[in-house]
């Protein structure tokens, strides 16, 4: 089977780092993404990890352990724009699907 | 650049009436183009996928199809809508880097 796991909601305060894991069960691999998406709004692209280790964006990072099935989105300096939905996705080998978790819903606090 | 256009942005329809929503693709050819439906509160349930003109995936049994007519259009259809029915739809083409864009969704509502 597959499936996502990732914690439903978080709180963080403003100017905070917060760490949102992902664990992940897939008929294969073939990348990991991660979307912003804010409440009425469709997702948006944050990051891609096809192999181990840690991809830098400005104030967001991405790690993945392919191994452990295991990644995450860090936030640094969090401010109150970043509350939102953060959604897990794994994209399987060889086909065209790409799997979303149910996502996590980050509220960031003053 | 691509963009994704997708309307309507909000339809409310009542039980078995017809559904068409439809989504289209510039600047790109060729591309890879998704459905997905997302529950309040849930996560993006992927719909259909198709990989070119006349070329649909389905991921999930249910009351709806799709259809590409066109290599930059993709169509979600129903005959009957259900209460079920009622989501956030998205379309969405696949990048270079097989990152996914979407476009701005639909909010449908069945009554």
């Amino acid at each position: 089977g597959q499936n996502i796991d990732q914690p439903t909601e978080m709180t963080a305060t403003e100017g905070a780092i917060v760490q949102i894991n992902c664990t992940y069960q897939t008929s294969g691999f073939n990348g990991l993404f991660w979307y912003q998406q804010h409440a009425g709004e469709a997702p948006t692209f944050l990051s891609y990890n096809v192999l181990d280790g840690l991809e830098e964006k400005g104030r967001f990072s991405s790690f993945l352990s392919r191994s452990k099935g295991y990644s995450y989105l860090l936030l640094k300096e969090l401010q109150m724009k970043d509350s939102a939905s953060y959604l897990c996705a794994v994209r399987a080998t060889g086909g065209f699907k790409t799997i979303f978790g149910a996502g996590t819903r980050l509220f960031v606090k003053a | 650049s691509q963009t994704i256009h997708q309307w309507p942005a909000t339809l409310v329809q009542p039980v078995g009436s017809p559904l068409s929503l439809e989504c289209t693709v510039e600047g790109t050819s060729n591309p890879n183009l998704y459905w997905y439906r997302q529950a309040a509160g849930r996560g993006l349930q992927l719909l259909f996928y198709s990989v070119g003109i006349g070329q649909i995936s389905s991921e999930v049994p249910q009351n709806l199809s799709a259809s590409r007519p066109q290599d930059r259009q993709f169509i979600l259809s129903s005959k009957k809508l259900l209460l079920s029915d009622s989501g956030f739809y998205l379309c969405a083409w696949v990048g270079q880097n097989r990152e996914a864009f979407f476009g701005q969704g639909t909010r449908l509502t069945v009554v």
